[in-house]
């Protein structure tokens, strides 16, 4: 069973360009989250999906950022007119239910 | 508001030493409290989850406990080898983790 996986691992942007970062739960798995770990901070929750549905968004910046987990596919977050203070670990996580989850290896995002 | 507090931030300890993480929350309300692990660079590694009905839980060489009451998580490692150098990040809720801000641990050969 494979774990969570992301891509890409590493991605780069100018400023103003677009970042979309995918996440495929674990096998199984219907609960997507997605976390932020900004450089010197902690990791912080940003939303919480279920297939189709945006269950909490609270941690959400609520401009650019968005996010989505279509009846097909990978999650997507989608972070539109990089700035450079949006360099971060992305990390998503899935769970079968609201159980224990279980991270991917992250997206490290750089903004040029 | 929900807040994690992990003290220290960094513990050197030699190797073969038992030694205990701490971690404490202010809504003692909290429906489940995992464990992880994070190596430089790396995603996190799940290493146990309490849930609110639960006093511990035990996976090889590690213990966590949890006491709701206080506020208070501690996760054991016994025996503790370089290979256990990592961040240790405690996290609460349910849907929504709140994370402390880890305690990074140096095992000395």
């Amino acid at each position: 069973n494979a774990g969570v996986m992301q891509n890409p691992r590493h991605l780069v942007r100018r400023r103003g360009q677009e970042a979309r970062l995918r996440c495929s739960p674990m096998k199984g798995h219907s609960h997507v989250y997605w976390y932020r770990q900004l450089p010197e901070e902690g990791l912080k929750f940003m939303v919480y999906l279920q297939k189709e549905n945006i269950i909490d968004e609270s941690g959400m910046p609520k401009e650019r950022f968005s996010a989505e987990f279509p009846k097909e596919g990978p999650s997507i977050l989608r972070i539109q007119q990089v700035v450079r203070g949006d360099s971060a670990a992305y990390f998503c996580a899935s769970s079968p239910f609201e159980q224990a989850q279980y991270f991917g290896p992250g997206t490290r995002l750089l903004v040029l | 508001k929900q807040e994690v507090t992990q003290i220290p931030a960094a513990l050197s300890v030699p190797e073969g030493e038992n030694l205990v993480l701490n971690c404490s929350f202010t809504d003692s309300a909290i429906y489940n409290l995992q464990w992880f692990r994070q190596d430089p660079g790396k995603g996190l590694t799940s290493l146990l989850l309490i849930q609110s009905s639960q006093r511990e839980q035990t996976s090889g060489r590690l213990n966590a406990s949890l006491d709701k009451s206080s506020g208070r998580s501690t996760l054991y490692i016994a025996a503790s080898q370089p290979g256990d150098s990592a961040t240790y990040l405690c996290a609460v809720g349910n849907s929504k983790l709140t994370f402390g801000k880890g305690i990074t641990l140096s095992v000395r050969p």
